[in-house]
């Protein structure tokens, strides 16, 4: 089965201070994706960042940038500077990869971290 | 990437009567994935609708609550059945990305159906 934890429930933050949100995850499939959403309060789903499980090459754009760490099975998301606009529930994610993965193409959501940027 | 329709976008419906949600997405596709919402919640995955055969639901979803119908590949419904407040939720549908780049959605998302029991 396949798992993910965002420990972090709410965080809460000034703008411009850094802050990181932390994922970490469980699966059983050894090719897999990890990814992030971002859901601010109209409600939709925005994708943000994409890894797979054979490149552990972290992700920088712009503000954001990612820390795919293999060995401790966890996928961290920091925001630099952040700004009021950041605000917004983020999901990590987990899926299989398509074709012979039971989990292929299913992904499964952490709970979320509620993350408020105060001006 | 795939472009997901979902209708309706909204609704209100009274407890006991039924709701069917339809997918429809601009290319076809193999799998094609049912998910929920519950307010302030992360998205669970309901169920796998397969052209050509039933649905497979995932643990704590049966078929006579949530009958998924996939006639085609570009094409499914899931109805929420007997309805009650603790379905009010948005219901997403989704299909599988493709491409294995780092800007490639895994997943497509439908803008969902945000339903409200009264």
């Amino acid at each position: 089965a396949q798992k993910v934890t965002q420990a972090q429930t709410e965080i809460s933050v000034v703008e411009k201070e850094d802050v990181t949100l932390d994922c970490v995850y469980e699966t059983r499939d050894t090719t897999y994706y990890l990814f992030w959403y971002k859901q601010p309060p109209s409600g939709e789903l925005v994708f943000l960042i994409r890894r797979n499980s054979f490149d552990e090459q972290n992700e920088i754009s712009g503000r954001y940038s990612w820390n795919f760490q293999k060995s401790t099975s966890s996928f961290n998301f920091t925001i630099t500077a952040s700004q009021v606009v950041d605000s917004a529930v983020y999901f990590c994610a987990l899926s299989g990869a398509p074709t012979y993965n039971t989990n292929a193409g299913k992904s499964t959501f952490g709970d979320g971290t509620t993350l408020t940027v105060k001006p | 990437s795939a472009v997901i329709s979902q209708k309706p976008s909204r609704d209100i419906c009274q407890r006991g009567t039924s709701l069917t949600i339809q997918c429809q997405v601009d290319s076809q596709v193999t799998m094609m994935f049912w998910y929920r919402q519950q307010p302030g919640q992360s998205l669970t995955l309901i169920a796998t609708a397969n052209q050509g055969s039933e649905a497979t639901y995932e643990s704590g979803f049966v078929i006579d609550k949530f009958p998924i119908s996939r006639p085609n590949l570009t094409f499914s419904t899931l109805t929420v059945s007997n309805m009650s407040p603790e379905d009010s939720s948005i219901y997403l549908c989704s299909v599988p990305g493709v491409g294995t780049g780092p800007s490639d959605q895994p997943q497509h998302f439908g803008d969902g159906t945000r339903l409200s029991i009264l």
